[in-house]
């Protein structure tokens, strides 16, 4: 069963423009929520997590129970936050990946 | 500090050879995973590993693959025999402890290609 969504495997914007990258979980209970990002030629590391509530490199996640999702959003996208994003949950010993989006940023 | 290691970081071997994979993980994180990536895919988690004792392989395909955390500190995955479907990266993490909402920290993956 697919347990994360991430619906788009491209997403291109304009430097500057607002960017969200949708992320859709299934799964009851509380699971934890995070997202991962890997820039080229490099590892894959965390970017942020739900229990955390923080804002990194200007992008925040909220958790919304009602529609299962974690939305990424940046207000203003910027040239360097071009990457892979994927979305991740965690269940008692389980974590699971989405397929990732390539987050493309154009001068 | 120092990373999550990983070696070899490229590997081609032809189907039904046997191969391994090494990870040392930053000091003092308790908890080690191997995750195989496939081409177009996210990370899928196969084994996890909490000090030397394994928490979770439910989706190891135990047949042909194994792995070990004999001292709770490096750690061996093994492919034997090798499969066509096994080409992947394999992904080595750590992290303190295995709490669902703790950060896990990643090596740089091998690359692993069957022929």
């Amino acid at each position: 069963a697919q347990r994360v969504t991430q619906p788009e495997k491209l997403l291109s914007v304009f430097k500057g423009a607002p960017v969200e990258l949708k992320c859709n979980y299934s799964y009851s209970g509380s699971p934890e929520l995070f997202w991962y990002v890997q820039y080229s030629r490099q590892r894959l590391q965390l970017l942020l997590r739900h229990i955390s509530r923080e804002s990194i490199k200007g992008f925040t996640a909220d958790l919304n129970k009602g529609e299962t999702s974690f939305h990424l959003k940046k207000p203003f996208a910027q040239e360097e936050d071009s990457a892979m994003y994927y979305c991740a949950l965690g269940w008692g010993n389980q974590f699971y990946f989405g397929t990732g989006t390539s987050l493309t940023v154009i001068p | 500090e120092a990373g999550v290691a990983q070696s070899p970081r490229y590997k081609i071997i032809e189907k039904r050879q046997s191969v391994a994979f090494w990870c040392n993980p930053i000091s003092g994180h308790a908890t080690l995973y191997w995750y195989q990536q496939i081409l177009g895919q996210g990370p899928k988690l196969l084994i996890q590993f909490q000090n030397n004792g394994v928490v979770d392989d439910s989706q190891l395909p135990k047949d042909r693959f194994s792995a070990e955390r004999l001292k709770g500190v490096d750690s061996t995955l093994k492919i034997q025999p090798a499969k066509l479907e096994d080409s992947a990266v394999y992904l080595c993490a750590s992290s303190l402890n295995g709490d669902r909402g703790i950060v896990q920290f990643f090596g740089p993956g091998t690359r692993l290609t069957v022929l």
